[in-house]
């Protein structure tokens, strides 16, 4: 199995932050990399897919990038709406493995 | 517009079934695979499998392999999963969710709203 690690596993940020998240695969797996934001209780809701593309209706402020084993995902001035738990995913290869979640806080 | 509506909260004993339904709508029903992901109390999302609606092919994670069956009804484009032998900790939030391509491999555009299954004795 492709195994995903995600960096920081919690970070504290405040409304105008720039906020950088890292997600890391055990293998190369293109850009077949996507990034999901989840609030609690609520399902998760996808960011940005194929490692860069923004699913349409999100804010231009989300943005992602990498290939290969690095992708990052990088909010560029935190909104309130933002405080969340992001995770990535990889579906290059079965079982579709996620990360293991960053969770965004207030400081 | 696209929606996946699940069927409500179940509590089963240890070594019972659960069967959890996820009912699509607003698209054709057969061009997308779909997939369940679980999330257990205060963890991450865990992919389970998923199935092409339109073949009922099904591909499940090994972590589940033997545990869990996943099927379609095309007539009322509902998808179900089954989990059997239940344990204390596949107590979760069972969630469907709609591949965004062909093949099974995009990422999941729409969910459904989550179905809680509660594992207790």
């Amino acid at each position: 199995d492709i195994q995903m690690t995600q960096s920081p596993s919690s970070l504290s940020a405040s409304v105008g932050d720039r906020v950088t998240i890292t997600c890391r695969a055990s293998q190369s797996i293109s850009t077949y990399l996507h990034w999901y934001q989840q609030k609690p209780g609520k399902a998760p809701k996808v960011l940005i897919y194929s490692a860069s593309t923004l699913q349409s209706g999100v804010p231009s402020r989300f943005s992602g990038s990498g290939s290969g084993t690095d992708f990052t995902l990088t909010i560029s001035s935190l909104h309130p709406e933002d405080f969340a738990t992001y995770y990535c995913q990889q579906t290059y290869l079965t079982p579709r493995t996620f990360g293991p979640g960053t969770k965004v806080d207030v400081k | 517009q696209v929606q996946l509506e699940q069927s409500g909260a179940d509590v089963k004993k240890p070594g019972a079934s659960v069967k959890v339904s996820c009912k699509a709508s607003g698209y054709t029903f057969t061009r997308f695979y779909v997939h369940w992901v679980r999330q257990a109390p205060g963890q991450g999302l865990e992919w389970m499998g998923t199935i092409n609606p339109s073949t009922s092919t099904t591909t499940y994670a090994q972590t589940f392999r033997g545990r869990v069956t996943v099927t379609t009804d095309t007539s009322s484009s509902t998808v179900y999963i089954e989990l059997s032998s239940l344990r204390d900790e596949d107590t979760a939030v069972y969630y469907c969710a709609r591949d965004a391509g062909g093949y099974g491999d995009r990422h999941l555009d729409y969910w459904g709203q989550g179905t809680l299954v509660t594992v207790s004795s």
